[in-house]
């Protein structure tokens, strides 16, 4: 069964930064493209990033597009998340999602491993 | 790909078959397939019930299941069962070259 550990999360004060972790376990990490999908409180799914494989290429949702940047540790089955110039919007449960197969670009089926790890942003 | 729309909420009795629409589909990706719909309870993950449109992840019960036409995309639950209350989103690819794909705003079942 598919394990991911997010990791991270935590209270910080607007125009802040923090770095969200995912480690993954018992699959092969380095095959699989990943994401991050955040809930806000009581509300609905947002897709916030994605990242090939290989790491070369990433996607960023319009709402955190220059201020996120995600990467991966292919050596040690490792998402990493930096969240910079963080906003009150940006308070969320934090997921990380493999994706259902290898070479799956365009289909959104993710699998979440995890429980997620909470971010809030408030003064 | 703006948007998807999805009804607040759908109800209905045990035993019952209740379907969900998800409206603003881009027909390109409706018709390549590139929609999926996740089951979320009261403080867990989402879980995938349905990839590819139409199609089960292994372990999903075949009450649930998944079709498409012209730019909306449906999950059909049949034989309604009290587990079954959760909410309900569906995802699209979105086209985009940064955005890569977009959730509908979620549907509240409830199991009378």
């Amino acid at each position: 069964e598919v394990q991911l550990l997010e990791s991270g999360g935590g209270l910080v004060q607007p125009g802040g930064s923090l770095r969200l972790s995912c480690e993954a376990s018992q699959f092969s990490f380095h095959n699989y493209a990943m994401s991050w999908v955040r809930q806000a409180p009581g509300k609905g799914l947002e897709w916030v990033s994605a990242i090939s494989a290989s790491g070369e290429s990433t996607y960023y949702a319009d709402s955190v597009k220059g201020r996120f940047t995600l990467s991966r540790d292919n050596s040690k089955n490792t998402l990493s998340l930096q969240m910079n110039s963080l906003r009150a919007e940006d308070t969320a449960l934090y997921y990380c999602a493999k994706d259902l197969g290898v070479d799956r670009y365009g289909y959104p089926d993710f699998d979440f491993g995890g429980q997620g790890t909470l971010v809030t942003v408030s003064a | 790909q703006s948007a998807l729309t999805q009804p607040a909420s759908v109800s209905g009795s045990p035993g019952q078959s209740i379907t969900i629409s998800c409206m603003g589909i881009s027909s390109d990706f409706v018709n390549y397939k590139l929609i999926s719909w996740y089951q979320q309870r009261p403080g867990k993950a989402p879980k995938l019930i349905i990839y590819e449109a139409t199609e089960r992840p292994s372990g999903v019960s075949n009450r649930f299941s998944g079709s498409k036409s012209g730019n909306t995309a449906s999950l059909t639950i049949s034989g309604l069962q009290t587990e079954d209350e959760a909410d309900y989103y569906c995802c699209s690819y979105a086209g985009s070259s940064s955005t890569l794909y977009v959730f509908g705003a979620g549907t509240h079942v409830t199991v009378l």
